[in-house]
């Protein structure tokens, strides 16, 4: 079975820093994805990790540890418009399907 | 590129009726194409696998004969959710899977299916 776990929520403030948490338990491993997704809309992707290590990508970055079943995703220099939820994502390496989190979502506050 | 489209943006029926969703790659080929199901404050649920030219793949507890799945091109896959009932609520959102590019879902927009 496919076991992703993040937090439910969290709450920053504009220009702060925040880092939502990514655990996972798959039974195969192709990739892991973080994806924003506005109320109303569908996701759109926001970083791919495939080997460990840091991904910086503009004010994002993401990390991965595969042998700890872990990943971050790294928001820095908080803007309004980055409160949304945060979706992370592990692809099976047979059929490329994708097993989705329940979302973390993140509240910045003035 | 990459894009994904689908139609309609929403719809509202009654309750017996069939609606059908469109879901387009309009820029790449997409021989794989995947259907999600999403409700209020919930992640993405994967219904089914729409592979073109064959059957598709449903995932356990969606039941194949309610939600009939159309793969006839290699850039349109078709959801339609027949005798659809209120509880059928919910946003369905498609994702075409970019061979060229890793493999990747690119998501359309959803479709907000309000069943009266």
């Amino acid at each position: 079975g496919q076991n992703i776990d993040q937090p439910t929520e969290m709450t920053a403030t504009e220009g702060a820093i925040v880092q939502i948490n990514c655990t996972y338990q798959t039974s195969g491993f192709n990739g892991l994805f973080w994806y924003q997704q506005h109320a109303g809309e569908a996701p759109t992707f926001l970083s791919y990790n495939v080997l460990d290590g840091l991904e910086e990508k503009g004010r994002f970055s993401s990390f991965l540890s595969r042998s700890k079943g872990y990943s971050y995703l790294l928001l820095k220099e908080l803007q309004m418009k980055d409160s949304a939820s945060y979706l992370c994502a592990v692809r099976d390496p047979n059929d490329y399907k994708l097993s989705f989190g329940a979302g973390t979502t993140v509240t910045v506050r003035a | 590129g990459a894009v994904v489209s689908q139609h309609p943006s929403w719809v509202i029926c009654k309750s017996g009726t069939s609606v059908k969703i469109e879901c387009r790659s309009l820029d790449f080929q997409a021989t794989t194409m995947f259907w999600y199901r999403q409700f209020p404050k919930q992640s993405l649920m994967l219904m089914a696998t729409s592979n073109e030219g064959s059957k598709a793949t449903y995932e356990q507890g969606v039941e194949k004969d309610k939600f009939l799945i159309n793969h006839a091109s290699l850039t349109l896959s078709t959801l339609t959710v027949t005798s659809a009932h209120p509880e059928d609520s919910s946003f369905y959102i498609c994702s075409a899977m970019h061979r060229d590019s890793r493999n990747e879902q690119f998501f359309g927009p959803g479709t907000r299916l309000t069943v009266l």
